[in-house]
């Protein structure tokens, strides 16, 4: 069980719009911790897509977008690409733990 | 180009041990700390290990406090983790990734390696 919470799987048509939430509590973001979020390809390198709640490295297409809410962040996903079908990862930092922390992640499947 | 490439793993017995290795490179590897983040089969990423920059401070998940210990060569930008007393729950592809952001608490990873497999069976 995940200290960060997201939903298994969320799927969409091309050109559709998909959000993923990360819900957390009063140890992690709650606790002020910042969430970032990760797309990860089975057996490649995972890749950062936002860092500090809605920043985007360079190179990140801006159709990923980062957004919180109280213990909640959520990112974003506009006009869903075949390329975007990956997994999906939320992680911040958990005082309780005193350790870094991952949602179970998300899959996304382009339908 | 940043590059992180790991090596070291493969199959080893129930209560072996391993030494992981990550050479880094395309960055300044003594201003930055370094983490091991790894995938069990079928599950998701799991945060297993951090160290600060000048090796001075290091952090574990409950799951490997105790048998396993991070370490780094600033001299050869090299990062290691001896992984002890490997259990079949260990099993997993490990990554190492290159930390950013301040403070401590809001790290995150913004470079990746390939990874490497650690199979611990009989």
């Amino acid at each position: 069980q995940s200290v960060l919470t997201q939903p298994p799987s969320v799927s969409g048509a091309p050109g559709q719009n998909v959000t993923i939430s990360c819900t957390g509590n009063s140890s992690n973001i709650g606790a002020g911790s910042a969430v970032h979020w990760y797309q990860h390809l089975p057996g490649t390198a995972p890749k950062l897509l936002i860092f500090g709640y809605t920043n985007r490295p360079s190179g990140v297409p801006d159709r990923f977008s980062g957004s919180k809410s109280g213990t909640s962040a959520s990112l974003a996903i506009t006009g869903l690409q075949a390329e975007d079908e990956a997994d999906y990862y939320c992680q911040s930092y958990d005082s309780g733990l005193s350790g870094w922390v991952f949602g179970g992640g998300t899959k996304v499947t382009v339908l | 180009e940043v590059q992180l490439v790991e090596s070291g793993g493969g199959l080893v017995q129930p209560g072996g041990s391993l030494r992981l290795s990550c050479a880094a490179s395309g960055f300044t590897f003594s201003s930055y700390a370094m983490t091991w983040v790894r995938q069990a089969p079928g599950k998701g990423l799991e945060w297993v290990s951090t160290i600060h920059n000048g090796g001075g401070g290091s952090f574990y998940a409950d799951s490997v406090k105790g048998r396993f210990t991070i370490s780094r060569d600033n001299s050869k930008n090299m990062l290691y983790l001896q992984t002890d007393s490997l259990r079949a729950e260990d099993t997993a592809v490990y990554y190492c990734a290159k930390n950013y952001g301040m403070p401590t608490s809001n790290y995150y990873f913004d470079y990746w390696g390939q990874g490497t497999l650690v199979t611990v069976s009989s």
